[in-house]
């Protein structure tokens, strides 16, 4: 069965360091890959996508993100975290095969920033 | 452009009421997915509309339902609410050429007592 784990529930970081949020996915072939982020009481927004062609994408907010086949990881990074970045992230894959539409998504992972 | 927009923001209901949610996805996007995000649960897939038709559902009961309106926008209906109902309900659009790129709106958040 298809699924999305994000191995990291919680990560601190201290304002300014870099970051890498972890995601795996499983999947028979490449699925579309997203990051979503959603702050507290909100809903969520897209960061970046991966479909093909280049394996490391930019997004907004600074973010990129990196497609490795033989490690079926889409890991998000940032090169300096800002306190305006805590919140919860999350990795999706979608869609598949039949044309479901559904994206399946890891259980997040909320980060800290610490002053 | 106007994003993704639901009502209402809050929700509160008793158990064995029933709740509607409201969704209106941006324009131009022909096809709208509710998902739940409960405590502890994360973000489950639980339908999709387009074109006025519903294509898949998550694994929810069928008390869980819904229905686009020519307009595109849609309705999430849950009847007989239970405890564990309450969640924040998100909607999210996807137009034709997006290559299935959801946009979310803020969500509704149904506290049933």
């Amino acid at each position: 069965a298809q699924s999305v784990t994000q191995p990291d529930i919680h990560i601190t970081v201290s304002e300014g360091a870099s970051l890498e949020l972890r995601c795996n996915y499983s999947y028979g072939a490449t699925p579309y890959l997203f990051w979503y982020v959603q702050s507290p009481g909100q809903g969520l927004q897209l960061l970046l996508k991966y479909f093909s062609g280049d394996t490391l994408v930019q997004g907004i907010k600074g973010f990129e993100a990196e497609f490795k086949r033989s490690q079926s990881s889409f890991n998000l990074r940032k090169p300096s975290v800002h306190w305006s970045d805590a919140a919860e992230y999350f990795c999706a894959v979608g869609p598949f095969s039949g044309n479901t539409g559904k994206l399946i998504f890891g259980q997040g992972t909320t980060l800290q920033v610490k002053p | 452009e106007a994003g993704v927009t639901q009502s209402p923001t809050h929700l509160i209901k008793t158990r064995g009421q029933q709740a509607t949610l409201r969704c209106s996805p941006i324009s131009g996007h022909t096809s709208v997915y509710w998902y739940q995000q409960a405590l502890g649960l994360g973000l489950q897939f639980l339908l999709w509309y387009d074109e006025g038709e519903e294509r898949n559902r998550g694994n929810f009961p069928p008390r869980f339902s819904g229905r686009q309106f020519p307009n595109y926008s849609s309705e999430l209906n849950v009847n007989a609410l239970e405890l564990e109902d309450s969640a924040l309900y998100l909607c999210a659009s996807r137009g034709v050429v997006s290559y299935n790129e959801q946009f979310f709106g803020p969500g509704t958040r149904l506290t049933v007592l």
